[in-house]
């Protein structure tokens, strides 16, 4: 079974704290995302990578950036976090360009305050 | 415009009721196609692709009408496990992007 593991479940932070939320995934997936979703807004993608060391933009990247060093690992930074974060992020991975499906890890639910 | 869009509902159907659910697609590039559900409090999880020409999956049948953009979700004989929200996926192949619609829920009661 795939499996995508994300470190924390819960994290609490404080404005202006910088913010590491990382995943990991074990099926040499190429490509990874990071998502967040908010009531009533769904699912959106703030940024995704389909290479070791390579990445782009998703829909809403603003206040955030993300490194990917190792192929199986993918890390969301939150610079300085602000309370219009807080929100669950979930990390998932996909085998390729063609139609496969995305595997999300369990989610992160983070508290800016 | 987004580029997925479902009702919200909630949908409160009945034990062994027929339930239906439509999703809109504004990118007609868009490639691949998927249903997937998400327990409360849980990652959403693949529940089944959707091919041009319909498929089936026990209760479950998915269909997709490239010409009017839109893809359904049929569940018969509802199970109170069916209670869910339902997300409708979509695909881009030439940038790898799966955009999500913000999902259909249902609650099925005995």
């Amino acid at each position: 079974d795939v499996k995508v593991t994300q470190s924390s479940r819960y994290l609490v932070k404080r404005t202006g704290e910088k913010v590491f939320l990382e995943c990991v995934q074990d099926m040499d997936h190429e490509n990874m995302f990071w998502y967040r979703q908010d009531p009533g807004l769904g699912l959106r993608l703030i940024y995704f990578s389909y290479d070791v060391k390579m990445k782009e933009k998703g829909d809403i990247p603003e206040g955030y950036s993300v490194s990917r060093e190792k192929k199986e690992r993918f890390s969301l930074i939150l610079e300085s976090a602000s309370t219009n974060q807080t929100s669950m992020y979930l990390c998932a991975s996909s085998l390729s360009l063609t139609d496969t499906e995305a595997f999300f890890g369990q989610g992160t639910r983070l508290t800016v305050v | 415009r987004k580029e997925v869009e479902q009702d919200p509902g909630p949908f409160n159907v009945p034990e062994g009721a027929t339930v239906a659910f439509n999703c809109t697609y504004s990118n007609s590039a868009s490639q691949s196609f998927f249903w997937y559900r998400q327990d409360c409090r849980k990652e959403p999880k693949l529940l089944m692709s959707v091919y041009s020409s319909g498929n089936e999956d026990g209760r479950f049948t998915a269909q997709l009408n490239r010409a009017s953009q839109y893809i359904s979700l049929l569940i018969r004989d509802s199970k109170l496990s069916d209670s869910a929200t339902y997300l409708c996926v979509v695909n881009l192949y030439n940038f790898n992007k799966f955009y999500f619609g913000s999902g259909t829920k249902l609650n099925v009661k005995p």
